[in-house]
């Protein structure tokens, strides 16, 4: 089974910190996402990845970067926190863009 | 931009009872992924519909894509308390999927015992 690991389930930081969120997945999945999940709003694509040291801007990627260095990590930069940015985060990696998504459990990220 | 409607948002009913819940678009999408979240992890896929027309049972889940595969129906018949979570369903769209899956908003799903 496809095994996708968020470095943290819940996270609070301060206003203004630069925070990073971790995702490996174990599977040389090609494509990885990154998604925040509000309620009302259902998921909303920030970035995505589609190789190693490439990215794509999502639907919502205003106050966040991302980092591929490696093809099983991509990480999530919120560059200057804010209120905002509360929120659940959510990464997904899958084989082929249009393949099903394979989620890890998400990180529950407040800001004070 | 390609937008899914999910429908009903709420829906709470009793064990046993049956039910069915909505994915509508004004877009053809090339698939769609129906996946189910519960509290505190993320979405695990339960299906992929293809085929306009196509129907798929996963025991006593039922999904169909529409004709013209634009739209996609979730039927659970004799719901459990196991079957309580979010659906959300994805749709890829004629680009194969090249800016990302479109996503539903979501059916919150409550089984009652």
């Amino acid at each position: 089974d496809v095994k996708v690991t968020q470095s943290s389930r819940y996270l609070v930081k301060r206003t203004g910190e630069k925070v990073f969120l971790e995702c490996v997945q174990d599977m040389d999945h090609e494509n990885m996402f990154w998604y925040r999940q509000d309620p009302g709003l259902g998921l909303r694509l920030i970035y995505f990845s589609y190789d190693v040291k490439m990215k794509e801007k999502g639907d919502i990627p205003e106050g966040y970067s991302v980092s591929r260095e490696k093809k099983e990590r991509f990480s999530l930069i919120l560059e200057s926190a804010s209120t905002n940015q509360t929120s659940m985060y959510l990464c997904a990696s899958s084989p082929k863009p249009d393949r099903p998504q394979h989620f890890g459990d998400g990180t529950r990220l407040s800001i004070l | 931009t390609q937008l899914l409607e999910q429908s009903p948002q709420f829906l709470s009913i009793q064990e046993g009872e049956n039910l069915t819940v909505y994915c509508n678009s004004s877009s053809v999408f090339s698939s769609l992924q129906w996946y189910r979240q519960e509290p505190g992890e993320g979405p695990v896929l339960l299906v992929t519909v293809v085929t306009g027309g196509e129907v798929k049972k996963l025991k006593r889940l039922t999904f169909q894509f529409g004709d013209a595969r634009k739209d996609s129906s979730l039927h659970i018949t004799a719901a459990q308390p196991g079957d309580t979570g979010l659906y959300l369903c994805a749709g890829v769209g004629s680009g194969g999927g090249a800016d990302g899956l479109t996503f539903g908003k979501g059916t919150h799903l409550i089984i009652q015992p």
